[in-house]
């Protein structure tokens, strides 16, 4: 089993509709979760994170964390062409220091949004 | 403010030859990650400083990866001697504590 889980897509919505991204991770010590985007050939840029059980919203992204269920989500409405791009979950353990600032990636989910 | 910044932005060597990136972090961040994403697979965490000490290297693949990080600011991370195997992107990141982590643009290894 992977540590981290994302289907990998491609992901395939129309302009305005809402995108459900999903991640699920396996180590229950996790603490921290974050979502990056990525487009083709550059860095991943951090759109959320989220360290607390459930929703997180800022502006078009909402982000939802379960802990008992070990999965977290982003949401986006109101899609755009220009979301199109691979959505990276990474998830944080923090045990006593030993993994700390260990970030452990998803394969990452392909996100297509069409007009 | 200036992100992190990574060279070179393309590297293609040799199997056998040497091949040192360099990143320069954001200015003040303390920690220092390294990660790589070989074709097909997530990105994997390499290692990590803090300041110019090793916290955790838990994710070099061998002895033929040597990372610096000297006084604390710009790290380098030299391959030596290169593998087919180490072809892919090598990511930088860095944070003030420990997250989150702020990524520069990559430096794309292929070995020949």
């Amino acid at each position: 089993q992977k540590e981290v889980e994302q289907n990998s897509g491609p992901l395939s919505v129309p302009e305005g509709a809402i995108a459900s991204l999903n991640c699920t991770y396996s180590d229950r010590g996790s603490q921290s979760f974050f979502w990056y985007r990525q487009y083709s050939g550059k860095s991943p840029e951090l759109i959320m994170s989220i360290y607390s059980n459930g929703d997180k919203e800022d502006g078009r992204f909402t982000a939802q964390l379960n802990k008992a269920s070990q999965y977290v989500s982003l949401l986006i409405r109101d899609s755009q062409p220009s979301d199109s791009a691979t959505y990276l979950c990474a998830v944080n353990v923090n045990a006593g220091g030993t993994s700390y600032g260990k970030l452990t990636f998803g394969q990452g989910t392909i996100l297509t949004v069409h007009p | 403010e200036a992100g992190v910044t990574q060279f070179p932005s393309h590297s293609v060597i040799e199997k056998g030859q040497t091949v040192t990136l360099r990143c320069d972090p954001i200015s003040g961040h303390d920690n220092l990650y390294w990660y790589r994403r070989v074709m097909g697979k997530e990105i994997k965490f390499l290692l990590h400083f803090v300041k110019e000490s090793k916290q955790d290297e838990s994710g070099m693949p061998n002895n033929r990866f040597l990372a610096e990080r000297t006084g604390g600011t710009y790290s380098t991370l030299k391959v030596q001697p290169a593998e087919l195997e180490d072809s892919g992107v090598y990511f930088c990141a860095s944070s003030q504590v420990s997250v989150p982590q702020y990524f520069g643009p990559g430096t794309r290894l292929t070995v020949l």
